[in-house]
């Protein structure tokens, strides 16, 4: 079954204590990105990955890091959490399409993240 | 950079009334545009699609759009909407970077 997968889905921790959030894709998108989703400001993009090796920062980078080491895999990494990154994550991956870029977007469950 | 504007924050409507939300984009060149849904405690699906060819495209659940060029708006429609319609919808626009507006909670009356 084509999925986007994300762990964990629920996570509560305390402000610094590193934490990373796993995506994985079984679809070989080439394109992968995660969302911060906040009520009334919609989903901002954190950070986006067009193909192995090469990331890009999105709205709202600050904060966080990703890795894209492996065409499936794209974490992101909070190295020192605060409690404005409190919110609920989205990945989502898609195919590119020569000339238009990221096509539909496919979602994974979402992670909701508490810091204390 | 591009922007995508939902110009209604929350509607609330009854059931098989008409509905219309808004979406504006920001971007000169080629684009893709996107509808999603997020049904309450869900990710969110993909509604309908717009790439080129004819600008009124269908969705599922009776869903369509109209992309207008000369007016940078990609309006999402139902003729008549139903209780199960209840969800936050997105409009999204891609080129080459996929953006979100800020989305619209839809509240259907029973």
């Amino acid at each position: 079954e084509a999925q986007v997968t994300q762990n964990p889905r629920y996570l509560i921790t305390v402000t610094g204590k590193k934490l990373t959030v796993t995506c994985s894709q079984n679809m070989n998108h080439e394109y992968m990105s995660w969302y911060r989703q906040d009520p009334g400001l919609g989903l901002r993009q954190i950070y986006y990955s067009m193909n192995v090796e090469v990331t890009d920062k999105g709205d709202v980078p600050e904060g966080y890091k990703v890795s894209r080491k492996e065409k499936r895999n794209f974490p992101l990494i909070l190295e020192s959490p605060s409690p404005n990154q409190t919110s609920l994550y989205f990945c989502a991956s898609s195919r590119i399409s020569f000339g238009t870029g990221a096509g539909e977007l496919f979602f994974g469950e979402g992670s909701r993240l508490t810091v204390l | 950079a591009q922007s995508v504007s939902q110009h209604n924050h929350h509607v609330i409507l009854s059931e098989a009334a008409s509905l219309e939300l808004g979406c504006n984009y920001s971007y000169g060149g080629t684009v893709n545009l996107f509808w999603y849904v997020q049904y309450p405690g869900q990710h969110l699906q993909l509604l309908l699609k717009y790439f080129s060819g004819d600008p009124l495209v269908k969705g599922i659940k009776g869903f369509e759009a109209e992309f207008i060029k000369s007016k940078f708006s990609f309006n999402l429609r139902k003729p008549s909407v139903q209780w199960s319609d209840t969800a936050e919808y997105f409009c999204a626009v891609n080129a080459g970077d996929m953006r979100f507006g800020a989305g619209t909670r839809l509240t259907v009356k029973p």
